[in-house]
């Protein structure tokens, strides 16, 4: 089976441009998580979206903005971007359901370099 | 709010031996998860091990097991029989359950960078 795929990998942008990541999750999987990974630090938590609705939101400015598709698919949209918006963006799903938690399952990421 | 540290930025082990990686955490709540994730150089967060505080029988995973105080808030991660595959950064995590179940958000660590030296 597939697991959890993000697009593009990489991605080269400048000051004030806006981006958009892309992921993917596991099949039957229908939450999906985004996190942003600053160089030496643990993974910060961005957006929680649970079948097309948003569940939890980090602490991030509204720059920030995400949506999940009917298939499950997501995507994180950044505006008017920082420098300080260089980092690794992870996404992560999770099969939702009864019977306690299901672990998160990681893709390998999109790296965003802002200039 | 839920805070996560881990306190030895780097470690070291011989291959073969065990080692044990440390993370203290706060919480409030009385249900809730803790994870240990490893991301090598490929960047892929991969699932060690998991610990669900209701149970007081500590996880193991093959060569992986955690030592879960919950009193202390400490859940720390030991790996024996080292390998060089295991080098990678670990990182510690807490995730209070979500309203439906869905899986909540982790709370990470600063992580712990551990070599493994052939």
């Amino acid at each position: 089976d597939a697991g959890v795929t993000q697009s593009p990998t990489h991605l080269i942008k400048t000051r004030g441009q806006h981006v958009t990541l892309r992921c993917s999750p596991i099949s039957g999987h229908k939450s999906v998580s985004w996190y942003q990974q600053v160089l030496g630090q643990g993974p910060q938590f961005i957006f929680q979206y649970y079948e097309k609705e948003e569940r939890g939101r980090g602490n991030f400015p509204d720059r920030f903005s995400a949506r999940q598709f009917p298939n499950y698919s997501s995507e994180l949209n950044v505006n008017a971007l920082l420098l300080g918006d260089s980092a690794l963006y992870l996404c992560a799903s999770s099969f939702a359901g009864t019977g306690g938690i299901s672990p998160l399952h990681f893709g390998n990421g999109t790296r965003l370099t802002v200039t | 709010a839920q805070t996560v540290t881990q306190s030895q930025p780097e470690m070291s082990v011989q291959e073969a031996e065990t080692v044990t990686l440390s993370c203290t955490y706060d919480t409030s709540e009385n249900n809730y998860y803790l994870f240990w994730y490893k991301q090598p150089p490929s960047r892929q967060m991969i699932l060690v091990i998991r610990q669900e505080a209701y149970k007081q029988q500590n996880a193991t995973e093959n060569r992986f097991s955690v030592n879960f105080q919950k009193a202390a808030k400490s859940f720390s991660l030991k790996i024996s029989d080292s390998q060089l595959g295991d080098t990678a950064m670990y990182f510690c995590a807490f995730m209070k359950p979500g309203l439906y179940n869905q899986g909540g958000k982790l709370i990470f660590g600063q992580g712990t960078e551990l070599s493994v030296k052939p």
